[in-house]
């Protein structure tokens, strides 16, 4: 069953802009990812952050998690034509496997 | 070496033909995962082995049958598929069944005609 709801679901901007992309979900949680598809084939790990975090930074990626709205945000600064993938957000992991949302198919125009 | 492998990377089969795929990893997780994938659609759990035992059926139908032979080696097992069985098969791992960040495979992309 799906977990999360990414919005929007297709994104295109231009080289060198932002892109911002946001995902709900619907139970309690200890942490939620994001990870990158590119072209159909297998997906990265991009980033990690835990419930008691409400924002987080990894080089150009900037992540926020909201509790009490049940909502993460992910956001790539200064886009570049090799960020075109798709992105999922995925709440649980472990012993349990990953929910992934639906995903935000971004693409970035030269 | 942070790399899952899986193999084939295409695969076009008949309703009675039998077929396996295989994923690798040679990272010392104990948990390794395969999930399906419909075409734009996110990634669908399908079966969890922990410590090379089947933690987790996520209801699928018995037509597909997975394997853990050892703990650096998943198959999945394929028998009388149906057309709607068409998919990306993703092969995934994590260090320990409770660690959260998970490794993928490229996947196998099947084909039933």
């Amino acid at each position: 069953s799906q977990q999360g709801e990414e919005d929007p679901q297709a994104l295109s901007i231009q080289e060198g802009e932002n892109a911002t992309m946001n995902c709900s979900y619907k139970t309690s949680i200890n942490n939620l990812q994001w990870y990158r598809q590119n072209s159909g084939r297998g997906l990265v790990h991009l980033i990690l952050i835990r419930s008691n975090e409400r924002e987080k930074h990894s080089g150009r990626l900037r992540v926020t998690l909201d509790t009490s709205k049940k909502s993460s945000s992910l956001l790539i600064t200064a886009s570049r034509a090799a960020d075109t993938a798709s992105y999922f957000c995925a709440t649980g992991g472990g012993a349990d496997g990953l929910t992934f949302g639906k995903g935000t198919h971004l693409i970035i125009q030269p | 070496d942070t790399e899952v492998t899986q193999t084939p990377k295409h695969l076009v089969m008949g309703m009675t033909n039998k077929k396996s795929l295989k994923c690798e990893q040679h990272m010392g997780h104990r948990a390794m995962y395969w999930y399906k994938q419909k075409a734009k659609k996110p990634p669908e759990l399908m079966f969890v082995y922990s410590y090379e035992k089947l933690s987790i059926n996520e209801s699928v139908p018995s037509r597909f049958s997975p394997e853990c032979p050892n703990s650096s080696l998943l198959n999945l097992h394929l028998h009388a598929l149906q057309p709607e069985d068409s998919a990306l098969y993703l092969c995934a791992s994590s260090q320990v069944p409770g660690h959260e960040t998970q490794y993928f495979g490229p996947g196998t992309r099947l084909l039933v005609l």
